[in-house]
């Protein structure tokens, strides 16, 4: 069965520096998204992309993040000058579409640890 | 603030018995519902949809939606201790929104 990929599975870095989540969507998805869960805590909204650009974005998503799909296959997740706070479970999901009952299917995720 | 709303549990059933778990949202125009799996360190699976009142079923697994008490459950039958698990409530937006909110999830032990 086709599945999201994410890639590390385990990221440390250094406060203040930037990192990038790398993603790779089911390939017939066409919307992809990025949510995020603090050890603990619920799974959160941070973006939605279609069609090359945002579609929809949370308060959470910032300027300190972004998003790119740079090539027919990769989706990634941008974060400059990480902060502590931005420790966290990060999943990337995609759907083929967005209608009644369309479920999203997330990656294993990648757990961000900021020193 | 959309919200959804979980016991956060622990929830214990024996092995074999129904496992009921609940969850309630505030946004009435919300369109879509979804129950998911997650274990501890591991990402959400889907287990089932549903987006019209009543009742849809699917193996051991049963989602009940009732839009008028803005309520989604699911029920577990013949739990197996592999079904301990935490269980997350997902509520998509109506509109034009696609984004999920969650809840909090409801920790699911099934004790042999």
């Amino acid at each position: 069965e086709p599945e999201v990929t994410q890639t590390p599975s385990h990221q440390v870095t250094q406060m203040g520096q930037e990192v990038i989540l790398r993603c790779v969507p089911i390939s017939n998805h066409l919307y992809f998204y990025w949510y995020r869960q603090i050890l603990g805590q619920k799974v959160e909204f941070l973006v939605s992309f279609y069609n090359n650009e945002i579609s929809e974005k949370s308060e959470i998503f910032d300027d300190q993040f972004s998003v790119e799909r740079p090539d027919g296959s990769n989706f990634t997740l941008k974060i400059r000058s990480t902060k502590l706070e931005d420790s966290a479970m990060y999943f990337c999901a995609s759907s083929p579409g967005t209608g009644f009952g369309e479920p999203q299917h997330f990656g294993d995720g990648t757990r961000l640890s900021i020193l | 603030q959309k919200e959804v709303e979980q016991n956060s549990g622990p929830l214990s059933v024996p092995e074999g018995a129904i496992a009921s778990l609940n969850c309630t949202y505030s946004d009435r125009v919300s369109q879509s519902f979804f129950w998911y799996r997650q274990y501890s360190g591991k990402s959400p699976e889907l287990i089932m949809s549903i987006y019209s009142n009543g009742d849809k079923e699917d193996g051991r697994f049963t989602a009940q939606l009732n839009k008028a008490s803005q309520y989604v459950s699911l029920l577990i039958r013949d739990s197996q201790p592999s079904d301990s698990a935490t269980y997350l409530c997902a509520v998509k937006e109506g509109g034009t929104g696609n984004q999920f909110y969650f809840g909090t999830g409801t920790s699911l032990t099934v004790i042999p």
